[in-house]
């Protein structure tokens, strides 16, 4: 299995607070993305890093922020989290480069909650 | 509609039966996954195909990149293959779209 950590795993928030979650990889891959699912929506992309300060927005990006200051680490931060950010977030890998190809990796979830 | 949609949507059986999920897509892709995910649990891929057709186990995954079509079987389905299994298309180097899964329940 590939070594991707997230965490918080659960969090319960209020709503107008920032919150932070962490996704931590042991894989050296460069590429790193977090997801958010919901019901009736499928995974949708919010961001995703290329590289060390390297990041662009997904298709949801909207009241997220991410940072990338080294490989193994990709931040996503909600500046002022609202109730429809309430969600399950996955962290994925990738490295097309590597022996792997474009196999992807996920990590185990995150349960947000925002009241 | 969805670049990526699936059926079906739910899909009950009993053990020992043969399951075939469907996906079908819109867009030009460079890749296909299938990917399985277990209640409150993690997402695994479970195959990565661009051509033809792939089997692991009970598992078997084909693509037919003509007709922008995939399918995903299962052989002898056991109840701990009850999972939702996604559909995801790779474009490009890195964009990676996902059908909504297909719930699957293999009863005893």
């Amino acid at each position: 299995d590939a070594g991707i950590t997230q965490s918080p795993r659960h969090k319960v928030t209020e709503t107008g607070t920032p919150v932070t979650l962490r996704c931590h990889q042991t894989e050296n891959h460069r590429y790193m993305y977090w997801y958010r699912q919901d019901p009736g929506h499928g995974l949708r992309l919010i961001h995703y890093s290329y590289g060390v300060k390297d990041t662009d927005k997904g298709e949801v990006s909207d009241g997220y922020s991410v940072s990338r200051s080294k490989t193994e680490d990709f931040l996503l931060t909600l500046e002022s989290a609202t109730s429809s950010q309430t969600s399950v977030y996955f962290c994925a890998i990738s490295d097309p480069t590597g022996p792997s190809g474009n196999t992807i990796y996920f990590g185990e979830g995150s349960w947000l909650t925002v009241v | 509609k969805n670049e990526v949609e699936q059926s079906p949507q739910n899909l009950t059986a009993q053990e020992g039966e043969f399951i075939t999920i469907n996906c079908s897509y819109s867009v030009g892709i460079s890749a296909l996954h299938w990917l399985q995910q277990h209640p409150g649990g993690g997402i695994v891929s479970l195959f990565m195909l661009s051509s033809g057709k792939k089997k692991h186990g009970r598992l078997i995954a084909t693509i037919n990149i003509q007709e922008k079509h995939s399918s995903l079987h299962i052989t002898a389905s056991h109840p701990r293959d009850s999972a939702v299994y996604i559909c995801a298309v790779l474009q490009g180097a890195q964009k990676l779209v996902f059908g909504q899964g297909t719930r699957l329940t293999i009863n005893p």
